[in-house]
């Protein structure tokens, strides 16, 4: 079955430090998806990047970037030069594409809390 | 990406009553999907919205309390019916955007408090 684990349920960083927020995964399915959203307290689900199965080269957006193991099935979220903005919960995600459901299995969350 | 708005944002409902919250796209979406959040919890998907037929649930879930309606390739309503406290949670929508591949876009939630 799939499950997504995330076992930092809080983070700490200091403004303008890079943190990893770490996610492993465990599939069956030969293709799929990862993905990271961030929820501010205002409860919105930001979508920040996402990395298939197959992409050969990390999936990179902006400050964010995606640190893909697959031998080791992990998945970790680099965000740099934190910003107090980025203060909120991070949810790691999977897809399992074959399927076509669009369901996604989420994992509990990391709450990333940025000091000035 | 797309814009995707989903109303209301946030509601107190009394015990009982009903609550349908919208989820508009400002472009043809692919597939549309409602998922639920409960308080401190992660996110669960209630069900798949299909255009012009019935939803496709996830187990736990069941049309009678979460009637969902899709009548075109942009728009969505999800009902919490017969309410009771343990529906407060934030429900969201969620759309796979033609053209974007795997990507998932989330609306910006409502959040349901019942008395």
């Amino acid at each position: 079955a799939q499950k997504i684990t995330q076992t930092q349920p809080g983070m700490f960083v200091q403004e303008k430090e890079a943190v990893t927020l770490d996610c492993t995964y465990d599939t069956s399915d030969p293709s799929y998806g990862l993905f990271w959203y961030k929820q501010p307290s205002s409860g919105e689900m930001i979508f920040l990047i996402y990395q298939g199965s197959y992409d050969q080269q990390n999936a990179t957006e902006g400050r964010y970037s995606l640190n893909f193991q697959k031998a080791r099935k992990s998945a970790n979220l680099v965000i740099s030069a934190s910003q107090l903005g980025d203060s909120a919960m991070y949810f790691c995600a999977m897809r399992e594409t074959l399927s076509n459901t669009g369901k996604l299995i989420f994992g509990q969350g990391t709450t990333l809390q940025v000091k000035p | 990406s797309a814009v995707i708005s989903q109303k209301p944002s946030r509601d107190i409902c009394q015990r009982g009553t009903s609550l349908t919250i919208q989820c508009q796209v400002d472009s043809q979406v692919t597939m549309m999907f409602w998922y639920r959040q409960q308080p401190g919890q992660s996110l669960t998907l209630i069900a798949t919205a299909n255009q012009g037929s019935e939803a496709t649930y996830e187990s736990g879930f069941v049309i009678d309390k979460f009637p969902i309606s899709r009548p075109n390739l942009t728009f969505s309503t999800l009902t919490v019916s017969n309410m009771s406290p343990e529906d407060s949670s934030i429900y969201l929508c969620s759309v796979q955007q033609a053209g974007r591949g795997e990507k998932l876009f989330f609306g910006s939630g409502t959040q349901l408090s019942v008395l």
